[in-house]
């Protein structure tokens, strides 16, 4: 059974830095054509990729927030982690992560974790 | 980055069909992509649904009723989700996706039962 949780703070202030954790289990990433991504979804908004780490540490990010992502993953520990730096009420969102495996793409989601950016 | 377009909402009566659709932008080809298919309810994840390539190249998530389907229009440049004898728990956001070496979701579309 896969499982993903995502983790990290509730509350960041603006232009401080953003460290989420995605922790997971049923699934290893360092079998082949496995992958974690992190996606977003502000408010009452549509969905909104972020990020994506392969199993052999290729990484994807989104053209218009690479300047701001890193996603790195220990594998021993079963965890995906995302930095997003900069952070602005903007950035406001549910932060998920999410499995994918060969063609499916983010088939199995975490539950997500709601992020406020605010003074 | 490009858009995906979605209808904003979508409604159909109990047993009907609903036909979703998902236009690329005329500079990506319908028929070079896999288009991929969520379905979000109020205050959960998103549900991976199917991604449909082609006929012979598509696939359904795990456990999902063969009562959603996918195609592709290519005269409209778009993917099509097809929801067949619609259940009142079909009522729901659904979002498609694509992959030109990064993720590009649509803007959703709501789907009421009425």
């Amino acid at each position: 059974q896969i499982t993903l949780k995502e983790s990290g703070p509730t509350l960041v202030k603006p232009t401080q830095t953003l460290t989420l954790t995605c922790t997971f289990s049923g699934f290893s990433l360092s079998t082949g054509a496995v992958g974690v991504g992190w996606i977003r979804q502000p408010p009452g908004k549509a969905l909104e990729w972020l990020a994506l780490i392969y199993w052999d540490d290729d990484k994807r990010y989104s053209p218009s927030l690479k300047s701001r992502l890193t996603i790195t993953k220990d594998t021993s520990k079963n965890q995906v982690v995302l930095t997003m730096t900069n952070m602005d009420p903007v950035d406001t969102a549910t932060y998920y992560c999410a499995h994918s495996f060969e063609e499916q793409l983010f088939d199995y989601w975490g539950q997500g974790t709601l992020v406020t950016v605010s003074s | 980055q490009p858009v995906l377009t979605q209808p904003p909402s979508s409604s159909a009566s109990p047993g009907e069909s609903a036909r979703l659709t998902c236009t690329l932008p005329s500079d990506i080809n319908v028929g070079s992509y896999s288009i991929y298919w969520y379905q979000q309810k109020p205050g959960s994840p998103p549900n991976y649904l199917l991604y449909y390539y082609s006929d012979s190249d598509k696939g359904q998530g795990s456990g999902v009723p063969s009562r959603f389907s996918g195609s592709k229009d290519a005269s409209a440049n778009a993917g099509i989700l097809l929801i067949s004898g619609l259940l009142s728990e079909d009522e729901a956001d659904y979002y498609c996706m694509i992959w030109p070496s990064f993720a590009v979701f649509g803007t959703g579309t709501r789907v009421t039962v009425l």
